[in-house]
């Protein structure tokens, strides 16, 4: 069946760099991307979005990119933080009448090395 | 506001205990979903209300599991009886509007360990 996947399940970044989290979908008919970031013993805690009619959207040290062509979504974050450290999750909605349904991909473990 | 509210926190049990995990949701909001998140399957959607009313269960792996929402605030799943594959952490979330792709709120999520 369509998923969403990450490309890599770990990430190591240092205090003060850049970081990017790469997402691939396989569902052609999503319109509507998010990406949640989980701190350990949490709940996902929602981050920013992006619809389909975007390429870009930008948020506080936050930016989302959607390549629809290649079917890729990324996260970037900039001067990341020690606060940073956590498991981020790409999310689809898989369009038409599965909207209601949100598809995780399987994660991300980002750790900031001080 | 509080946000999202689940109990308990951790539950551990013997294999073939009754289980009963609960939430309540923001106030205001009119959707409520359930999440099981394993490290082998990660997010899954196990089923979602509408003003108290269940409109898709298809995620619900079997007839062990059973999901009520008596009212506007108060949601339990139950799994009866629970076996060892059912371990894994129980994510119940909220929404304002879901049609308009509005914001999931989740929960802290309960720690079930099934022995």
């Amino acid at each position: 069946g369509e998923n969403v996947g990450l490309h890599l399940p770990t990430l190591s970044v240092q205090e003060g760099d850049n970081s990017i989290i790469n997402c691939a979908y396989s569902n052609s008919a999503s319109d509507y991307f998010i990406w949640y970031k989980q701190e350990s013993g949490k709940g996902p805690q929602f981050i920013i979005d992006i619809r389909s009619n975007m390429d870009k959207r930008q948020g506080q040290r936050v930016t989302v990119l959607l390549n629809k062509t290649v079917k890729h979504l990324s996260l970037q974050i900039a001067a990341t933080q020690p606060g940073d450290s956590a498991v981020y999750f790409c999310a689809e909605n898989g369009g038409g009448s599965n909207d209601y349904k949100l598809s995780f991909g399987a994660g991300t473990t980002v750790t900031v090395r001080a | 506001d509080a946000g999202v509210i689940q109990s308990p926190r951790h539950e551990v049990t013997e294999m073939g205990q009754e289980v009963t995990l609960r939430c309540k949701p923001i106030s205001g909001h009119d959707y409520l979903f359930w999440y099981r998140q394993t490290m082998m399957r990660g997010l899954e959607l196990l089923i979602y209300f509408n003003n108290n009313v269940p409109i898709d269960d298809s995620g619900m792996p079997e007839d062990r599991f059973s999901a009520k929402m008596p009212n506007a605030s108060f949601s339990t799943l139950k799994i009866q009886p629970s076996e060892p594959r059912d371990s894994a952490v129980y994510f119940c979330a909220s929404s304002l509007s879901y049609s308009n792709n509005e914001k999931l709120f989740f929960g802290s999520g309960t720690q079930l360990s099934v022995l």
